[in-house]
């Protein structure tokens, strides 16, 4: 059975700072990843996905991911962040034969210093 | 598209009431979900149905029964809630196609069992 770690509970970053936020993954194959943003009180949106081909992908809101199979890693990375990216971010992992149920990991709740 | 809705916003119950969770979607999925989410948790899959007139458990489907009522619909029903199903639950559909692509969530539904 997959499943997904996200280590960091919380993390506190400058606005205009850098920003990576960690996610492991367990899966016996090449899974699908994704990421998801849950702003306070909302439902999740997704930022981006990851499938196959170039393990570098970008998504929503200047945000990207890299897939490393080696690592079994998928953190999101934004080279700036604002004030409104502070929200719950959410990995999830999906299988990629039969019927795709996600995983997802606990979250990583970002919070942004002026 | 008003995409994924879920009725009600919130509620407040008494240990033993019943009530049913409404989700609906128009985007024409024809797989839908219902998963709740608990501090530190994530989110997990309480049922899901892959198809119309097809519904399977999750990970934590025990209290709940659903229906999936056509293809727009998936109701959540708890018999006789207890405290420990004070959540916030959320419904997501995805169009179910060869490869694999995302869930999309509606707003939730924040349950209170006294």
């Amino acid at each position: 059975a997959q499943s997904v770690t996200q280590p960091d509970i919380h993390i506190t970053v400058s606005e205009g700072a850098s920003l990576e936020l960690r996610c492991n993954y367990s899966y016996g194959a090449t899974p699908y990843l994704f990421w998801y943003v849950q702003s306070p009180g909302q439902g999740l949106q997704l930022l981006l996905k990851y499938f196959s081909g170039d393990t570098l992908v970008q998504g929503i809101k200047g945000f990207e991911a890299e897939f490393k199979r080696s690592q079994s890693s998928f953190n999101l990375r934004k080279p700036s962040v604002h004030w409104s990216d502070a929200a719950e971010y959410f990995c999830a992992v999906g299988r990629n034969t039969g019927f795709q149920k996600l995983v997802f990991g606990t979250g990583t709740r970002l919070l942004v210093s002026p | 598209n008003a995409g994924v809705t879920q009725t009600p916003k919130f509620q407040v119950l008494k240990t033993g009431q019943s009530m049913t969770l409404q989700c609906a979607q128009d985007m024409n999925h024809n797989s839908m979900y219902w998963y709740r989410q608990d501090p530190g948790m994530g989110l997990r899959l309480i049922y899901y149905s892959a198809s119309e007139g097809t519904t399977d458990k999750g990970e934590v489907p025990n209290g709940y029964n659903v229906s999936r009522l056509n293809k727009r619909e998936f109701s959540l029903r708890l018999e006789s809630a207890a405290p420990s199903q004070t959540s916030v639950y959320f419904c997501a559909s995805r169009l179910l196609l060869a490869g694999y692509n995302e869930q999309f969530f509606g707003p939730g539904t924040r349950l209170t069992v006294l």
